[in-house]
């Protein structure tokens, strides 16, 4: 497809276990980004790739956030031990090298029960 | 103080009226600034960016305030699909572009 894709859509889950979200950026885009959204809340960010840079990962909130980025495409978000506050929408966008011009998957809406 | 603020809202308005929202930054360095929508539920999009002479799109007029450090977006003639959390989107030059919290808006028949 054309545009940004992730999956899963939605996710339910126990609290200490892991989870694994996806993301598939536009083909060619070299800039891919994770930021979550908590309900009623602006966009936090977690991470940031850029081509073959070091990942910026200032945003993740702990230690237990992970992320990467295989062969300058698609990108893997790691949450480890989940707690019921990782409860929110992951959404993954990617652009045309740095600028503003994102696209935005549909995001993951994960729960942790 | 936050990097971008907005004002929640919501601003509520009839149908036709015009409607302005600011949003201001924090950083004096930063370089790009754009305004996204955001409908309930679904996922940010690009509105458009702001240029430093201002810019116009249809409705929308997007202006940019260095010296007081702000960003604003008009939208005249409100229509019912205007409806939606605006975000602005600031560049500071470095890690991640930095979003505001949106403000809502939400047009009356």
């Amino acid at each position: 497809g054309a545009g940004v894709s992730q999956s899963p859509s939605n996710k339910v889950t126990e609290k200490g276990k892991d989870v694994e979200l996806r993301c598939d950026p536009i083909s060619g885009h070299t800039a891919l980004y994770w930021y979550r959204q908590s309900l009623g809340q602006g966009l936090e960010f977690l991470i940031y790739f850029q081509g073959n840079s070091a990942p910026d990962k200032s945003g993740l909130p702990s230690d237990r956030f992970s992320a990467e980025r295989t062969g300058g495409s698609v990108s893997t978000l790691t949450i480890q031990r989940t707690q019921q506050e990782d409860s929110a929408v992951y959404l993954c966008a990617s652009s045309l090298q740095r600028q503003g011009f994102f696209h935005f998957g549909a995001g993951t809406r994960l729960s942790v029960l | 103080r936050k990097e971008v603020e907005q004002d929640p809202g919501p601003f509520n308005v009839p149908e036709g009226a015009t409607v302005a929202f600011n949003c201001t930054y924090s950083n004096s360095a930063s370089q790009s600034f754009f305004w996204y929508r955001q409908d309930c539920r679904k996922e940010p999009k690009l509105l458009m960016s702001v240029y430093s002479s201002g810019n116009e799109d249809g409705r929308f007029t997007a202006q940019l305030n260095r010296a007081s450090q702000y960003i604003s977006l008009l939208i005249r003639d409100s229509k019912l699909s205007d409806s939606a959390t605006y975000l602005c989107v600031v560049d500071t030059g470095r890690r991640a572009l930095t979003f505001g919290s949106g403000t809502r808006l939400q047009v009356q028949p």
